[in-house]
């Protein structure tokens, strides 16, 4: 069964670190690029940060540039997301989604890339509160 | 930044009813859209890629439709099942974005 789990969230005070880790299973982790995307109590989703399969290619929200990092090993079917200086709006629930990718062939020339978050984990839950 | 516009922000229906719900981009996307449906205290589950490819799994009520800046998520026949958030996200251009949501109610 195709699976990510996510641990390490927490109550963790304004200006404090956490480390958030996903476990992947049920399919070739080291194929995927990754996500993190997270959801405000009561509010919508935001995409946090995404990673490609080798890690030569990481982006960030504006939101959390500089203060988050997102990592992963392969020979642990791992993705990772270091949070630093934590803010209260970092409150959240957080989770890490498999970006699924299909290949169209273009009219023309070429191909079209879609790409799209098919398999997400249930979520771990951020506070951040004094 | 792509910035994505759902309406309505909320909607009720009631069982066997069509819905349809519209996702309006900032700028032209092509068919990078995909829909997703999300449940309370659930994760997101993908329905719709590409605009109008029906995922995996996904009963065949839900169709997506549109190109360029407007689509279209639309339930044939309302099952109870149904009743959830759904949300529009491009996948154009970095960063992914979503719309704020469509909650559908059951009236």
């Amino acid at each position: 069964e195709v699976q990510l789990v996510e641990s390490g969230g927490g109550l963790v005070k304004p200006g404090g670190s956490l480390r958030l880790s996903c476990a992947a299973s049920g399919f070739t982790f080291s194929s995927y690029s990754m996500n993190w995307v997270r959801q405000a109590p009561g509010k919508g989703l935001e995409w946090v940060s995404s990673i490609s399969s080798s890690s030569s290619y990481i982006y960030y929200a504006d939101s959390v540039k500089g203060r988050f990092t997102i990592s992963r090993d392969n020979a642990k079917n791992s993705l990772y997301l270091q949070m630093n200086s934590l803010r209260a709006e970092d409150t959240a629930v957080y989770y890490c989604a498999r970006e699924g990718i299909v290949v169209v062939p273009a009219a023309m020339d070429g191909y079209y890339y879609y790409y799209y978050m098919d398999v997400w984990g249930k979520g771990t839950t951020v506070t951040v509160s004094s | 930044d792509i910035q994505m516009t759902q309406s309505p922000s909320s909607l009720s229906a009631s069982v066997g009813d069509r819905v349809t719900i519209t996702c309006r981009a900032s700028q032209s996307i092509s068919s990078y859209l995909n829909w997703y449906q999300q449940k309370p205290g659930k994760a997101p589950k993908l329905l719709i890629y590409a605009a109008s490819s029906l995922q995996s799994g996904v009963p065949s009520r839900f169709s997506g439709s549109g190109s360029g800046t407007d689509f279209t998520l639309t339930i044939s026949s309302l099952q109870p099942e149904d009743f959830a958030t759904y949300y529009c996200q491009q996948s154009y251009s970095t960063p992914p974005s979503f719309g704020q949501g469509t909650r559908l109610e059951i009236k």
